[in-house]
């Protein structure tokens, strides 16, 4: 069965540090889609980042960087500097390869203090 | 924005009430899925329409129904509505052959 679990119920950390948000999936398929979006206050969800099975290199984005490790299932997202828009919950995200279903993890509350 | 959206953003209801939301996909757009978050849970899958066909079922309870219409405008039904069935209901949008889920502004439904 698929899963994704995002141990981290919440975070908090002081503006400019750095945080990791872990995410970790269970799935028997061999193709399978991973996906981060984030959740700010207002409540809509924002699509972050998108990683298939094949494609194991890191990527960065300005501020953001996502480290994906096939060996130990995992899909961590990391922010650099976090500033105080960061805030937010962080949704990880596994999707099967026909794209019929999505689990999503419970989430991480990211807190960054001035 | 994510060029979904949905309506309406608010609804009060009462326990045992019916109520319909409603989203209309990006342009283009044929699958459609529909979503609960519950206080401080995550996000519940209930159902994906695909080009007006339903393809996947989550944890949708039997009093609730979705239905994808020509135009792939999508609306979910809840009805005998209980007080647990307050959250924020997501639909989101994918393209035929796209990987990605783009997500509306969510309904908030209160149940009293």
């Amino acid at each position: 069965a698929q899963k994704v679990t995002q141990a981290q119920t919440e975070i908090s950390v002081v503006e400019k540090e750095d945080v990791t948000l872990d995410c970790v999936y269970e799935t028997r398929d061999t193709t399978y889609y991973l996906f981060w979006y984030k959740q700010p206050p207002s409540g809509e969800l924002v699509f972050l980042i998108r990683r298939n099975s094949f494609d194991e290199q890191n990527e960065i984005s300005g501020r953001y960087s996502w480290n994906f490790q096939k060996s130990t299932s995992s899909f961590n997202f990391t922010i650099t500097a976090s500033q105080v828009v960061d805030s937010a919950v962080y949704f990880c995200a596994l999707s099967e390869v026909n794209f019929n279903k999505f689990y999503f993890g419970s989430g991480t509350k990211l807190n960054v203090k001035p | 924005d994510s060029g979904v959206t949905q309506t309406p953003k608010h609804l009060i209801t009462a326990t045992g009430q019916r109520v319909t939301l409603r989203c209309s996909p990006r342009s283009g757009d044929l699958s459609v899925y529909w979503y609960q978050q519950s206080l401080d849970q995550g996000l519940q899958f209930l159902i994906q329409y695909y080009n007006g066909e339903e393809r996947a079922k989550g944890n949708i309870l039997e009093r609730f129904s979705a239905q994808q219409f020509p135009d792939l405008h999508s609306e979910l039904n809840l009805s005998s509505l209980e007080l647990g069935d307050s959250a924020l209901y997501f639909c989101a949008s994918r393209e035929g052959c796209g990987e990605t889920q783009y997500f509306g502004p969510g309904t908030r439904l209160l149940v009293l």
